[in-house]
C-alpha cells in the first residue's frame, strides 16, 4: 500500500460546482496532515492544515478520520483559479520531521 | 510570512559535471531543511533531511556520495549533485520549517535540473 494515496484525476468540474477529494495514508504514526496546492512547474504552497475536528477556511473544508486514516478536502463554489494539483501531505511520524506527499489530484475548473 | 529562497531556478549541465543548489531561509533560522525531488507526474519524494552543524539524514535509496548536502549555517543548506547523469534530471525543491512546533513547511521555488 502506498504511503499516501490519492486519485490522480483529472477532475473536470464546471465553475461554481462543489468538488471533493479524498486521500488515505498508511502510517498510523503520522501526527500532522495538510493539503498543499501545486501549480504547474511551481513549488507546493500550503492550502490548509487538517484537524481531527475538521476545519474550514472560506470555500475550503478539510476533514480527518484517524480511525480510517482518511483525509478529505471539499471546495465549494469553485473558481477558475482553483485549477491546480492538490497534494495530500502527512508527517512521517515516529519522531521524523519529513513530510510524505501524495501524487496529487489534478483539478481543472471549466468556465 | 516565512520565505525560503532557492537558487538557481533552472540549470542545464553536461553529463559528468556537478551542480550546486542553494536553499536559504530569508526571515527565520532553520535548524532543519529538507530536500525533495519530483519527477514529471510523480509526487515529491523526500531525499534527505539537512541538519545544521551535523550530517544529513538520507532516505533509503538516496546515494549520499552523489547528493552532497551541507548545512553550514542556520539559514543556508546546499545540495550538490555530483557527476550528474541524464537520469538525475528532475525538479529539486527544498523546504524548511520555522520550528519543530510549527509544522507548516515553506518551500523554495524549486530548481529544474536538466543533464544533457
Amino acid at each position: 500500500r502506498k504511503e499516501v494515496e490519492q486519485d490522480p484525476g483529472p477532475f473536470n468540474v464546471p465553475e461554481g460546482a462543489t468538488v471533493a477529494f479524498n486521500c488515505t495514508y498508511s502510517n498510523s504514526a503520522s501526527q500532522s496532515f495538510f493539503w498543499y496546492r501545486q501549480d504547474c512547474r511551481k513549488e507546493p504552497k500550503l492550502l490548509m492544515s487538517v484537524y481531527s475536528s475538521g476545519n474550514e477556511d472560506g470555500r475550503f473544508t478539510a476533514q480527518l478520520n484517524r480511525a480510517s486514516q482518511y483525509i478529505s478536502l471539499l471546495i465549494r463554489d469553485s473558481k477558475l483559479s482553483d485549477s491546480a494539483t492538490y497534494l495530500c501531505v502527512v508527517t512521517k511520524g515516529g519522531g521524523a520531521d519529513g513530510l510524505t506527499f501524495g501524487k496529487g489530484t489534478h483539478l481543472i475548473i471549466q468556465p | 510570512g516565512a520565505v525560503v529562497s532557492q537558487h538557481p531556478s533552472w540549470v542545464i549541465c553536461k553529463s559528468g559535471t556537478s551542480v550546486k543548489i542553494e536553499c536559504r531561509s530569508l526571515d527565520f533560522q532553520a535548524t532543519t531543511m529538507f530536500w525533495y525531488r519530483q519527477f514529471p507526474k510523480q509526487s515529491l519524494m523526500l531525499m534527505a533531511t539537512s541538519n545544521e552543524g551535523s550530517k544529513a539524514t538520507y532516505e533509503q535509496g538516496v546515494e549520499k556520495d552523489k547528493f552532497l548536502i551541507n548545512h553550514a549555517s542556520l539559514t543556508l543548506s546546499t545540495l550538490t549533485v555530483t557527476s550528474a547523469h541524464p537520469e538525475d534530471s528532475s525538479f529539486y525543491i527544498c523546504s524548511a520549517r520555522r520550528d519543530r512546533k510549527n509544522t507548516e513547511a515553506f518551500f523554495g521555488q524549486g530548481t529544474r535540473l536538466t543533464v544533457v
